[in-house]
Order: C-alpha cells, then structure tokens, then sequence
C-alpha cells in the first residue's frame, strides 16, 4: 500500500481552460475527501464520497466544479473555466470509516496555478 | 459555528530549543475529536495525534507532547529539544457533528528551526 496518490502534482493552466486531477486512495479506503489550500490557510473541506456517492458538498464547491468517484475507487475533480481564484493547493483523503475515528490519510497534492 | 484559532503564524527557534504550539477551538458539541497535522514542504499532510472531547489525559510521544484543557478549549502543543528536521507547517484541527465529516483547520503555524 503506497498511501493515497495524487497526479498530477504540479499543473499550470491559462484562465478559462478545464483541468482534472486524479486522487487515488488506499484501497481498502471507502471514504474519500477533496480538500482546498490556498497559500497562508489552513486546508478547507470541498466535498467528501462515501463509496461512490458524493454525500457531501461546501458551499466552496461552485458550480464550475465538480468530483466524481465511479466504481468507489479512484475520484477526479475538475474545475471548468479556471480563474485565477482557483489556484490553491487541492488535497485529498481518505479513510476507512467514520475519519474522525479512524483517521484520515492525506496524500501529497496537486498545485494548481491558473496564469 | 466551529472554528479553529492559531495565533502563532510563524515560529523561529535555534536547535534545541523547546516550542509551543498553541490551538484553540470554538464548538458547541460536547463530542468532538482534535487533531495536529504536520505539513513539510513537500506538501502532504502528516498526521501526529488525535484526541476526542472525553480523553483530558495529555500525552506524550517521544519529543512531542500535547496539552489538551477543555476548560480553556485549547490543545496545544510542544516540541522538546527542536530539531531542524521539525521545521514546517502545522496545523490543528477540529471534526464534530456540526462539521460533518469535514475537518475544520486552523491556518497553521510555521515552525523554522535554525542549527
């Protein structure tokens, strides 16, 4: 087990493009966090998957985004027409049950620049 | 609402020296778990310790020792004899049942220790 996988790491995009990240977690994980960090914060909670459905969702999620886990394995998160506000840190987790209690794994991330 | 408060930004500290980390947290239920992160520059998040609402009993792990008072809602914690391989970011965090699943962060205290 390898911990939870995160490609690409490093992503640079012009405004108004489409980007997608892919987290993988560990795999007998069937919870499953997107977080967002921007530079000076502290993570913030974007959405959260149960298997493969999404239970969850901030008020942070617009609508320019949207996260996918089929099948209960892998998650991608995309973000239409990029603006420079979405250039953060996007993080994701994961956990084998309720996090809190069990703990969350977080992987390395993909940093995303919008230019 | 929940919230969680680090008013340290930044730390500096020569080798050896003993640090605290201070964390304190706003939440209106009385289970509630907190949690310290470690983020090196490499980005992923580092789990050190978890604690729930009904476990006061401070611990201690090697140079990390953690202080958790429910009276003054903090949970703060100290590094013992620093060392330059503690230099990072921290960051604590809170998850109740207003949270939902999410892990609320504070903004993190960077912690530089010089040789």
């Amino acid at each position: 087990d390898t911990g939870v996988s995160q490609n690409p790491r490093h992503k640079i995009t012009k405004r108004g493009q489409n980007v997608t990240f892919r987290c993988d977690p560990i795999s007998e994980h069937n919870r499953l966090y997107w977080y967002r960090q921007t530079l000076g914060q502290g993570p913030e909670f974007l959405t959260y998957f149960q298997n493969e459905a999404q239970l969850e969702k901030s008020r942070l999620l617009s609508d320019r985004f949207s996260a996918e886990r089929p099948k209960g394995s892998f998650s991608t998160l995309e973000i239409q027409r990029t603006e420079q506000g979405d250039s953060a840190m996007y993080l994701c987790a994961s956990s084998s049950g309720q996090g809190a209690y069990y703990g969350y794994t977080f992987g390395s991330g993909t940093r995303l620049t919008v230019v | 609402a929940q919230k969680v408060t680090q008013a340290q930004t930044e730390i500096s500290v020569v080798e050896k020296e003993d640090v605290t980390l201070d964390c304190v947290y706003e939440t209106r239920d009385t289970t509630y778990y907190l949690f310290w992160y470690k983020q090196p520059p490499s980005g992923e998040l580092v789990f050190l310790i978890r604690r729930n609402s009904f476990d006061e009993q401070n611990e201690i792990s090697g140079r990390y020792s953690w202080n958790f008072q429910k009276s003054t809602s903090s949970f703060n914690f100290t590094i013992t004899a620093s060392q330059v391989v503690d230099s990072a970011v921290y960051f604590c965090a809170l998850s109740d049942n207003q949270a939902g699943t999410a892990l609320i962060f504070g903004k993190g205290t960077t912690l530089s220790v010089s040789s």
